[in-house]
């Protein structure tokens, strides 16, 4: 299938700044995607999607924008703090198709006090 | 809240061994779903299930078999463990496809 990728490996700042991970996408059909965190050890944890109707959307200090044009996604997290060190992956999905997520390769954000 | 619960969480087993990786979710979830996750890499889907009694292939299904016999379980199963398969794999349910997914812990497995 087609797959998500992620622009870089590693993504270095400071606590306090803003953070931005992005992510394109290969799959124009696809009508689905969602973030998810994932500290050392554990499994991925949700932390919000998105449908392809809407360019943005907002919840706890993070926000997705979604560029169909382009076939862009980002993740902005606010006033990053050490608690947001993990790897961040960007997955899509389509309406009506049964399989699971498709995942990119993630980007490790360490925060630098 | 237990959410998705993955047992066991860490094996070792000898090339040609077999074993099951138990999944069970109790959020009354009809999807779930079996991902492998090997370093550097995002997660690849193994096999899924849309509901009871059913299952489906996905990326990367060979040298697996997967059980549904009870919606709240999902079984994924090695029937010749080969040193490939060594990697750590996460069971996730949904309450469908556009919906977010909810994963397990992880089963940390060790091919030698």
């Amino acid at each position: 299938g087609e797959s998500v990728g992620l622009h870089l490996p590693t993504l270095s700042v400071q606590e306090g700044d803003n953070s931005i991970i992005n992510c394109a996408y290969s799959n124009s059909a696809s009508d689905y995607f969602i973030w998810y965190k994932q500290e050392s050890g554990k499994g991925p944890q949700f932390i919000i999607d998105i449908r392809s109707n809407m360019d943005k959307r907002q919840g706890q200090r993070v926000t997705v924008l979604l560029n169909k044009t382009v076939k862009h996604l980002s993740l902005q997290i606010a006033a990053t703090q050490p608690g947001d060190s993990a790897v961040y992956f960007c997955a899509e999905n389509m309406e009506g198709g049964a399989d699971g997520l498709t995942f990119g390769k993630g980007t490790h954000l360490i925060i630098q006090p | 809240n237990a959410g998705v619960t993955q047992t066991p969480k860490f094996r070792v087993l000898k090339t040609g061994q077999s074993m099951t990786l138990l999944c069970a979710q109790d959020m009354n979830h009809e999807y779930m779903y079996w991902y492998r996750q090997d370093p550097g890499m995002g997660l690849r889907l193994i096999h899924y299930s849309v509901g009871e009694g059913t299952t489906a292939k996905g990326e990367v299904p060979d040298g697996y078999n997967v059980s549904r016999l009870k919606k709240q379980n999902f079984l994924l199963g090695l029937e010749s463990a080969a040193p490939s398969q060594t990697s750590v794999y996460f069971c996730a349910s949904s309450y469908s496809n556009v919906q977010p997914q909810h994963f397990g812990d992880g089963t940390r497995l060790s091919i030698l």
